[in-house]
């Protein structure tokens, strides 16, 4: 199985700023198997970008996605009060449902 | 509206069942692979099973297999997840998801609560 591992667990930041967050696959990723999602306290899990760089319908271009092989980055380009979430990366590719990152929590400084 | 809206959810005690329901509405629900995700309070997302547009094959998590039975009916455009012999750490928020061609997933209900406590 693919371990996801992200990083870091926190990352505190102001709005206005530069946001970069890991994802780091035990093993290579295709990159059309990667995924990024956006979840908010008490609500569901919202998709970002899938196959690593592609923005989903209605996902502000301040959000951008890359990388390839075992790293990925989600780069959120200038920090929205609202972009303060916990983000989630997905691999699908080496199993069935895919296994997700444990998680990049960012919140304010 | 495009939208998935799971129930069934509530307090359970341990080694008892329940089942969940994800309705869906809005687009061609037959045509989609179909999966649940869990999340334990304060954790992460785990996947936990997956069901083929036809209902043709089913795939488990380590975690539930022989426990769990994910199923569909496409005629009332509804996802189910039968859960026996539950545990503690069978305790979280279940969210239906739709899947794209195997390759992530688009659309999430809001999610159901399980507790399993005596």
């Amino acid at each position: 199985e693919i371990v996801l591992t992200q990083s870091p667990g926190t990352l505190s930041l102001s709005s206005g700023e530069r946001a970069t967050l890991s994802c780091r696959a035990s093993q290579s990723v295709s990159s059309s198997y990667l995924a990024w999602y956006q979840q908010k306290p008490g609500q569901a899990p919202r998709l970002l970008i899938y196959e690593a760089s592609s923005r989903a319908t209605g996902i502000p271009d301040r959000f951008s996605g890359s990388g390839s092989g075992t790293d990925f980055t989600l780069t959120i380009s200038r920090l929205e009060p609202e972009d303060f979430a916990v983000y989630y990366c997905q691999q699908y590719g080496s199993s069935p449902g895919g296994t997700f990152g444990q998680g990049t929590k960012v919140d304010i400084k | 509206q495009v939208q998935l809206v799971e129930s069934g959810g509530g307090v359970v005690q341990p080694g008892r069942s329940l089942r969940l329901s994800c309705a869906a509405s809005g687009f061609t629900f037959r045509n989609y692979g179909m999966h649940w995700v869990r999340q334990a309070p304060g954790k992460g997302l785990e996947w936990v099973a997956v069901i083929q547009y036809d209902g043709s094959n089913q795939y488990y998590a380590d975690s539930v297999k022989g426990r769990f039975t994910i199923s569909r009916d496409n005629s009332k455009n509804t996802l189910y997840l039968q859960g026996n012999s539950l545990r503690a750490e069978d305790t979280a928020v279940y969210y239906c998801t739709r899947d794209v061609r195997s390759r992530y997933f688009d659309l999430w209900g809001r999610g159901t609560l399980v507790i399993v406590s005596s």
